[in-house]
């Protein structure tokens, strides 16, 4: 099945430690991206990548780090978490990141920081 | 500044009558925009999308409408189903530009 995982769906955690939510896609998309979704607001960009090795910043890239070392896998690294970052983080993928042909999402990840 | 504007958070309908949800936009030079659909503790889903260069795109019950002179985009349901409710998110890209834009999204809630 075409899909677009992240890992874990729900987090807590506190002020500072660092975490990493990972997001896999086993569509050979070159085109990947994080969103943060607040209420009130849609979704916002946190960073995309083009293709591997390839990243550029998005509309909130601010406390957020990513990498892309292999075409299926973007994790989103969060290296000192604060509680303005608490949001429900989407990873997409996409054929070419136009959107052209749509994104697809993940279910989801609900990070609490405390 | 919000490029892409839902500026109703909700919108209630009767099932079985049409569901009109409304989108705004503020950049000329956006090239295609789409409706994703999205139900509590999922991700979005893609509904169905429109080129700049169409005025309408139907697929089944959806349709969605572009009026470029006045920048508006629509999306009409006809007949609404309650498996219809869910928040509907309209979002603009650019073919340079490797972005969507969101809207803040529509509840929808289709009564029985």
């Amino acid at each position: 099945e075409a899909q677009v995982t992240q890992n874990p769906r729900y987090l807590i955690t506190v002020t500072g430690k660092k975490l990493t939510v990972t997001c896999s896609q086993n569509m050979n998309h070159e085109y990947m991206s994080w969103y943060r979704q607040d209420p009130g607001l849609g979704l916002r960009q946190i960073y995309y990548s083009m293709n591997v090795e390839v990243t550029d910043k998005g509309d909130v890239p601010e406390g957020y780090k990513v990498s892309r070392k292999e075409k299926r896998n973007f994790p989103l690294i969060l290296e000192s978490p604060s509680p303005n970052q608490t949001s429900l983080y989407f990873c997409a993928s996409s054929l070419t990141g136009t959107g052209l042909y749509g994104y697809t999402f993940g279910s989801g990840t609900r990070l609490t920081v405390v | 500044d919000q490029q892409v504007k839902q500026n109703s958070p909700s919108l209630s309908v009767q099932e079985g009558r049409i569901s009109i949800l409304n989108c705004d936009y503020t950049n000329s030079m956006f090239d295609y925009f789409l409706w994703y659909k999205k139900y509590p503790a999922e991700g979005p889903t893609f509904l169905i999308s429109i080129s700049s260069i169409k005025d309408k795109n139907e697929d089944g019950r959806f349709t969605v409408f572009l009026n470029k002179s006045a920048k508006h985009l629509s999306l009409h349901i006809v007949p609404s189903q309650p498996g219809d409710s869910a928040v509907y998110f309209c979002a603009a890209s650019g073919v340079s530009n490797y972005q969507l834009i969101w809207g803040a999204g529509t509840k929808l809630i289709i009564k029985p």
